[in-house]
């Protein structure tokens, strides 16, 4: 199984600062990566799929790139509401896995 | 507007069995894949199950196959998965969700899932 790794596992950040996740998977997953957002309470929702296309309806401020293993998810102007929990998902291979996830709260 | 319905979660012996429904509305069921994806309390998430469009082509995790069984009604735009054997470790919040049309990976939309607790 491909095993993904996310960095930090939690983080605090400021309205208005620039947040970055980063990903790592255990193989080369050729971009088939996305990433999803988890309210408490909420089911989640997609953001990014195969790695750097915004989802409909997604605000600009979030973004994705990366390659190969690596890969890393922005939020370049944290906002309230983006309050979560954030996992990256692999389905390159079976079984598809997900990241353990980072949590992300206001300073 | 897409909708996902999950039902039949519950609380189950461990061996027993339930039978999870997932009702899906505002898209064309039969031209998407589907899966399931599962959450034990306060962890993260988990890929259980997928399956094709058509239904010919299914998908397991390791950790349930054989006991579970992922399957579709297309005309009554409703996905199914059944959960023999159960486990302890298979108490979680299950989520029904739609992928792609011709694949099962992205998990573009999902339900607001069915808690299923397995405990004596």
């Amino acid at each position: 199984d491909i095993q993904m790794t996310q960095s930090p596992s939690s983080l605090s950040a400021s309205v208005g600062d620039r947040v970055t996740i980063t990903c790592q998977a255990s193989q080369d997953i050729y971009n088939y990566l996305n990433w999803y957002q988890q309210k408490p309470g909420r089911a989640p929702k997609l953001l990014i799929y195969d790695a750097s296309n915004l989802e409909t309806g997604v605000p600009s401020r979030f973004s994705g790139t990366g390659s190969g293993t690596d890969y890393t998810f922005t939020i370049t102007s944290l906002q309230p509401e983006d309050i979560a929990t954030y996992f990256c998902q692999q389905y390159h291979s079976l079984p598809f896995t997900f990241g353990p996830g980072t949590t992300v709260d206001i300073k | 507007e897409v909708q996902l319905l999950e039902s039949g979660g519950g609380l189950v012996s461990p061996g027993g069995s339930l039978r999870l429904s997932c009702a899906a509305s505002g898209f064309t069921f039969s031209t998407y894949a589907m899966s399931w994806v599962r959450q034990a309390p306060g962890k993260g998430l988990e890929w259980v199950s997928g399956i094709s469009g058509d239904g010919g082509s299914t998908y397991y995790a390791d950790s349930v196959k054989g006991r579970f069984t992922i399957s579709r009604d297309n005309s009554k735009n409703t996905l199914y998965l059944q959960m023999n054997s159960l486990r302890a470790e298979d108490t979680a919040l299950f989520y029904c969700t739609k992928d792609q049309r011709y694949s099962i990976g992205v998990h573009f939309h999902w339900g607001q899932g069915t808690l299923v607790t397995v405990s004596s």
